[in-house]
């Protein structure tokens, strides 16, 4: 089966522009997810969808970052303005994981950010 | 709030020799563990979990809930195990978890020929 795929690969931004990244999951994936990977560390969840809905988002940057999963299927996210601490790999997973059960997520290449 | 620890950022091993990744947790209620791994130039992919009770590619970890650890296990370390592993948390069947992840912080573990 097709993986998660998102675009773009790379992107280089001066800090206070605008960027957005987008995902596409796996076909029948209800759940998606988005983490930022900063350099040196684990990635931290961002927000976590449910098909169109939102399930937490209490890790995301609400000022600066927004998110959306309009139809159930392709997500993007939103950075404006960017800052420089913004710098990351922004992955994008996904799973058929439900409220009572834990199944394998699925990640994408991820989207390496450089706010300059 | 859960977190979860590995101590070691760099490990390095000769070929054949045993290797252990530690993970350490911390959560109040009954935790998911998960080893996930990352090749170079691969995606981050699903290695192991507590639950399963299985052996991936010589891989084995034991959730030792008195310790609050998840080390990860190898008898025989080969060079293409070389990567980065991390370890997750995944927490809360039933509310709202969906399979939410906390990571460490990763390990890079290396395997010298």
């Amino acid at each position: 089966e097709a993986g998660v795929a998102q675009s773009p690969r790379y992107k280089i931004i001066e800090k206070r522009q605008s960027v957005a990244f987008w995902c596409n999951p796996i076909s029948g994936h209800a759940t998606l997810y988005w983490y930022q990977q900063i350099l040196g560390q684990g990635p931290k969840l961002l927000i976590q969808f449910q098909n169109n809905g939102v399930v937490d988002d209490s890790q995301l940057p609400k000022d600066r970052f927004s998110a959306e999963r309009l139809k159930g299927v392709d997500s993007t996210l939103k950075i404006q303005p960017a800052k420089l601490e913004d710098s990351a790999v922004y992955l994008c997973a996904s799973s058929s994981a439900s409220v009572i059960s834990y199944n394998e997520q699925f990640f994408g290449p991820g989207t390496r950010l450089t706010v300059l | 709030a859960q977190r979860v620890t590995q101590p070691e950022k760099l490990l390095s091993v000769f070929k054949g020799a045993p290797v252990e990744l530690k993970c350490n947790y911390s959560y109040s209620g009954s935790p998911e563990l998960f080893w996930y791994v990352q090749y170079s130039r691969q995606r981050l992919q699903l290695l192991l979990r507590h639950i399963s009770r299985e052996s991936i590619k010589g891989f084995t970890a034991d959730l030792n809930k008195g310790e609050t650890s998840f080390h990860l296990k190898k008898p025989f370390a080969q060079e293409e195990d070389s990567a980065m592993y991390y370890c997750a948390l995944s927490w809360g069947a039933g509310g709202t978890s969906y399979g939410k992840l906390t990571f460490g912080q990763g390990t890079i573990l290396t395997v010298h020929p």
